[in-house]
């Protein structure tokens, strides 16, 4: 089976504009996570989808949002983007997320200038 | 969420075994213990996890305290291949904590050839 696999690798961007980042999960997988990680925070949760609903949120503002699709791909989006949103943004999918395993893909980096 | 603490940092010779403890002094009973690990450039893969009894798995083995505060992940044989950073996470049984992963610092584990 293929991996979760992230479009894409690397981005970067100015400050003010908008971002949107790719998601394909392991096939047969429902649930589709997504993690910020910067040095100085670490991994932090931003949000969740299951069957095409937003099914639990991260505390991150409202610029941050996401999707997901019938086929389970999913993306986020970063609207109005600011110098400290440069991070390694995560994928993670999962059967369905419940105690079970998540797999991570290998990450968009994403630098604001 | 129940929080871990774990070693900033570790180091082991290639061979030896290797023991990443983790404190969990307020873990609930519904509470599993689950281990992740991020190799260098790569986003956090899954290891381990348990609940009250000791677990093993072609990876490693984790072995849980009988009060289940604190648990030990270890490496049975470390390879340069195992220097990562290790973190011990609780996701709760039942709620919304079991949609996500909390992750804390973790601890970076150095492998001397």
């Amino acid at each position: 089976k293929a991996g979760v696999t992230q479009t894409p690798r690397y981005l970067i961007k100015t400050r003010g504009q908008q971002v949107t980042l790719s998601c394909s999960p392991i096939s047969g997988h429902r649930s589709v996570s997504w993690y910020q990680q910067t040095p100085g925070q670490g991994l932090q949760f931003l949000f969740e989808y299951f069957s095409e609903t937003q099914r639990n949120k991260g505390n991150f503002p409202g610029r941050f949002s996401g999707r997901q699709f019938s086929n389970s791909r999913s993306e986020m989006n970063v609207s109005t983007l600011e110098l400290g949103d440069s991070a390694l943004y995560l994928c993670a999918s999962s059967l369905d997320n419940y105690q079970e395993t998540q797999y991570f893909g290998p990450g968009t980096r994403l630098l604001v200038l | 969420d129940a929080k871990t603490t774990q070693p900033n940092s570790m180091e082991s010779n290639e061979e030896e075994p290797v023991h990443l403890p983790c404190n969990h002094s307020t873990i609930s009973g519904t509470d599993y213990i689950h281990w992740y690990r991020q190799l260098p450039s790569q986003g956090p893969e899954y290891v381990i996890h348990g609940l009250t009894s000791n677990v093993n798995n072609r990876m490693a083995s984790l072995a849980i305290a009988e009060d289940r505060k604190s648990s030990t992940l270890i490496l049975h044989r470390a390879t340069l291949r195992d220097a990562a950073v290790y973190y011990c996470i609780l996701r709760d049984g039942g709620g919304a904590g079991s949609y996500q992963l909390t992750f804390g610092k973790g601890t970076k584990l150095s492998v001397i050839p």
